[in-house]
Parts: C-alpha cells; structure tokens; sequence
C-alpha cells in the first residue's frame, strides 16, 4: 500500500534559523499530499496541502512543493519561531482515508 | 461550531474490560474516521464512516474493536477485553468528502 516516510526527530532550532523536514511517499496512483501539526495537547491541525504536482502549499509562512520526480513533500519555513516548536506530520490520501508518516518532533529555542 | 469532540479524554482501564470511547462530528460531516496512534508513531487508520455505513475497516483491527455510527452522526467505538497492547490515543477525525479533515483532542486510553 502507499506510505509516507519523514526524516527522523527531534529536530532543534534556535529562532529564525531555517527549517526543512524531508518528506517522501510512495504511492500507486497520484495522491493529494498534506502536512499536519500537532501542538502539545492539543489535536492534529491542517498546516497545508497540494493536490497535484508541483503545487506549492503554504500557510503561517511554511512551504511544501509536490514533487512527483522525486517523490517528495519537503516542508520548509525561513525563519522559525518558538512557538513552532511541535510535532509535524506528512500525509497522503488513499481512498478516501489519510496515511501518516511517523512525525517529527520540532524544539525551537529562543 | 465547536468542531470535533471527543469524550473521554483520557480512560484508565483494567485488563480484560471493556471500554467505550465516543466522538461528535462537526454538524454535516459526512465522513467519519477513526485513528489509533501511538507514542513516537504517526496516526494509523482503524476505520472510517461515510454517513451511517462503514466503508472500511483496517486489517490490523482485531476483532475485539468495533465502531458504529448510527443515524450518521456521532460514532462510538468499543474494545472487548483491553489489552495492555491497546494502550494508545484513538483519534476521531470528520470531513465532508475529500476536503479537509478536522481532528479530535483524541482519547487517551491506558490499560493496567
């Protein structure tokens, strides 16, 4: 079946440094792709999506590109702040239903 | 709206009991998803809804789960005879056909 692999965590920034997430799927057919957030205790929120190749999604200044050649989502933010500090999920669709990567835990210190 | 309410927030069970967790879709939802995730590991589909139907149901759910959703809006799911291995958030999501899904706070279940 399709999946989602994310680089492994945690990854920790300091303020405004730049951040990348590599994202990268498998899939049979052309899926939409989504990065989800999760902040402590709370639920899992939309970031962004893209629903077809090299779209760019974007939102609260993070940015993704659906790159169907290399089969990648990538998440990117210039500048992170503390409050971004969170755990990140990469998604895709399969029939109606979403696939998560394993997430990324983001520590941003000021 | 006061989106995806989930209840309890958190159950502790013995081993061997059983336990029932509910969610309430936000209002017109149609599609109704539930999520099993554990620690360090991203969410895993368990089944979902479309109105009243259950369209689908994981291959990895034991036969001790089973979900309902009657009359197509709030859905229960239930575990028989918690396992220790059951310990995990389960997680409601809804959506009103492929746009976007909105997510419970989740129920934390730890099974002693």
């Amino acid at each position: 079946g399709d999946s989602v692999t994310q680089m492994e965590g945690p990854v920790t920034l300091s303020e405004e440094a730049f951040l990348t997430i590599n994202c990268t799927y498998t899939a049979t057919g052309y899926p939409s792709l989504f990065w989800y957030v999760q902040y402590p205790g709370e639920g899992l929120q939309l970031l962004l999506k893209a629903t077809k190749a090299d779209d760019k999604g974007s939102n609260k200044g993070f940015e993704a590109t659906y790159r169907k050649e290399t089969t990648s989502f990538h998440l990117e933010k210039g500048s992170v702040q503390v409050s971004d500090s969170a755990v990140y999920f990469c998604a895709l669709t399969e029939a109606n239903k979403l696939i998560f990567g394993t997430g990324t835990l983001l520590a941003v210190q000021p | 709206d006061t989106g995806v309410s989930q209840n309890p927030r958190h159950k502790i069970t013995k081993r061997g009991q059983n336990v029932t967790f509910r969610c309430d879709p936000i209002s017109e939802h149609n599609r109704l998803y539930w999520y099993r995730q554990t620690l360090g590991q991203g969410p895993e589909f368990l089944t979902y809804f479309q109105n009243e139907a259950q369209l689908e149901k994981s291959r990895l759910l034991s036969d001790r789960f089973s979900a309902e959703r009657p009359k197509g809006s709030f859905s229960t799911l239930e575990i028989q005879r918690t396992e220790q291995g059951d310990s995990a958030m389960y997680l409601c999501a809804s959506r009103v056909l492929e746009a976007e899904a909105f997510f419970g706070q989740g129920t934390r279940l730890t099974v002693v």
